[in-house]
């Protein structure tokens, strides 16, 4: 089945400061989706991008399908921001594959 | 519009005993999917409900089942709970025809 690997693991940002998440996929995708966990769990939609590039706020995320990655750009970092971020894909079909996921973590 | 609500929010069950999750997604979402999370093997696929029908499955023992109503509400189930159930079980919701998933506050099951 498709791999779905993201870097860094881990991420420690003084706020302020801009960050680059990395999702790669081993093989073509129908949907690509981020997502950010809060603390009790639950997944909060950041972005639904197949391909392209999006923007919301200070965040902004580019599919590049041809070549198999996302990147998720976090600028002005804020302490909101910590927690883990997860890359999901999904192939023909209908089930999400996530990956481990990057631990950001932000200080004041 | 109301989210995707899951209840009940936290449980506590012993090995051995079953439970039952619920999910309401957003109206007029038909499709209902259930992931779990554990910290050692991450968010893995449990199975996917679609006009009251299975339409994808991941690969869980068949003590994880699950169904679907004609008002799009899902439930799943777990039989002979083991101490590796422990889990945050999350539901998803999304419109037919679209790729977006959007996902619940999860519930999260502990098992003694």
């Amino acid at each position: 089945g498709i791999q779905v690997e993201q870097s860094p693991p881990d991420l420690i940002l003084q706020e302020g400061a801009n960050s680059t998440l990395r999702c790669n996929f081993s093989d073509s995708v129908n949907n690509l989706q981020w997502f950010h966990q809060n603390p009790w769990g639950q997944l909060i939609n950041l972005f639904y991008i197949p391909s392209g590039t999006k923007q919301n706020g200070r965040l902004s995320a580019t599919t590049v399908a041809t070549e198999r990655y996302s990147l998720l750009y976090i600028s002005s970092s804020q302490t909101t921001d910590s927690g883990v971020y997860f890359c999901a894909v999904e192939e023909a079909g209908t089930a999400l594959i996530f990956g481990k996921g990057t631990t950001l973590s932000v200080s004041s | 519009k109301a989210g995707v609500t899951q209840t009940p929010r936290y449980l506590i069950k012993t090995r051995g005993q079953q439970v039952t999750l619920s999910c309401s997604p957003i109206s007029g979402h038909r499709s209902v999917s259930w992931y779990q999370q554990t910290p050692g093997q991450g968010l893995q696929f449990l199975f996917e409900y679609f006009s009251e029908t299975q339409r994808n499955k991941g690969n869980f023992p068949g003590r994880f089942s699950g169904r679907q109503f004609s008002n799009s509400r899902s439930e799943m189930n777990v039989s002979t709970l083991e101490l590796g159930d422990s889990a945050l079980y999350l539901c998803a919701s999304r419109r037919a025809g679209s790729g977006e998933q959007y996902f619940g506050p999860g519930t999260r099951l502990t098992v003694t």
